[in-house]
């Protein structure tokens, strides 16, 4: 059974960085096209792309946000952590980690973290 | 990158009819995924590679389209339709989603 489950610290304030936390089990990293994404979707509004990592350790970056994020494994391929930098207001979301494997869709996504920046 | 445009933005449906939404992408994409969404919780895939459904989804959704024009239709409005749905693609670096398109219960 394939889970993904977000973690992260709920509220920070303007300019700090965020770091969160995607667990996941029922299926392994390492497998050949495997990949973990981070999406976001502020309320009310749709969702956008901001990173990946796949099963090689290669990372893929949104390019209107690149300089701002991080995407990371951990070495026992069951985590993978983002981290933005410089937050503001407009980063206000739900962040929700997603598989994908091989074709370009999720099938399977986290139930999603509420993150508020808020001075 | 590639925008998605989908429309309506927001629909109304009564229970039987039939629904629509289309997606269109600004460039040619060689396949469309959609998703559903329901109020509180995280997106669920529909339909990928255009017209394949993904597991344990009722046969009344189903995909079509190609190049820069996608759609999905619900041949048969249910209650629990009513959902927010979404298009995307990934032909091309980033991946994008459509704004999505708010279905109601009329």
């Amino acid at each position: 059974q394939v889970t993904l489950k977000e973690s992260g610290p709920g509220m920070l304030q303007p300019s700090k960085t965020l770091s969160l936390t995607c667990s996941f089990s029922g299926f392994s990293l390492s497998t050949s096209g495997m990949v973990v994404s981070w999406i976001r979707q502020p309320s009310g509004k749709s969702l956008e792309w901001l990173a990946a990592i796949d099963w090689d350790g290669d990372k893929y970056y949104n390019p209107s946000l690149k300089s701002r994020l991080t995407v990371s494994k951990d070495t026992s391929n069951t985590q993978v952590f983002l981290k933005i930098t410089s937050v503001d207001t407009a980063d206000t979301a739900t962040y929700y980690c997603a598989r994908r494997w091989e074709l370009g869709y999720f099938d399977y996504w986290g139930q999603g973290v509420m993150v508020t920046v808020s001075s | 990158e590639i925008v998605l445009t989908q429309s309506p933005t927001t629909t109304a449906a009564s229970p039987g009819e039939k629904v629509t939404i289309t997606c269109l992408a600004s460039s040619s994409v060689s396949n469309m995924y959609w998703y559903q969404q329901k109020s509180g919780a995280s997106p669920k895939l529909l339909i990928y590679s255009t017209s394949s459904l993904a597991s344990g989804v009722p046969d009344r959704f189903s995909g079509s389209g190609s190049g820069t024009s996608y759609s999905l239709t619900i041949n048969t409005m249910e209650a629990e339709d009513a959902a927010t749905y979404y298009c995307q693609q990934w032909s091309s670096n980033p991946p994008t989603f459509g704004g999505g398109t708010k279905l109601e219960l009329k």
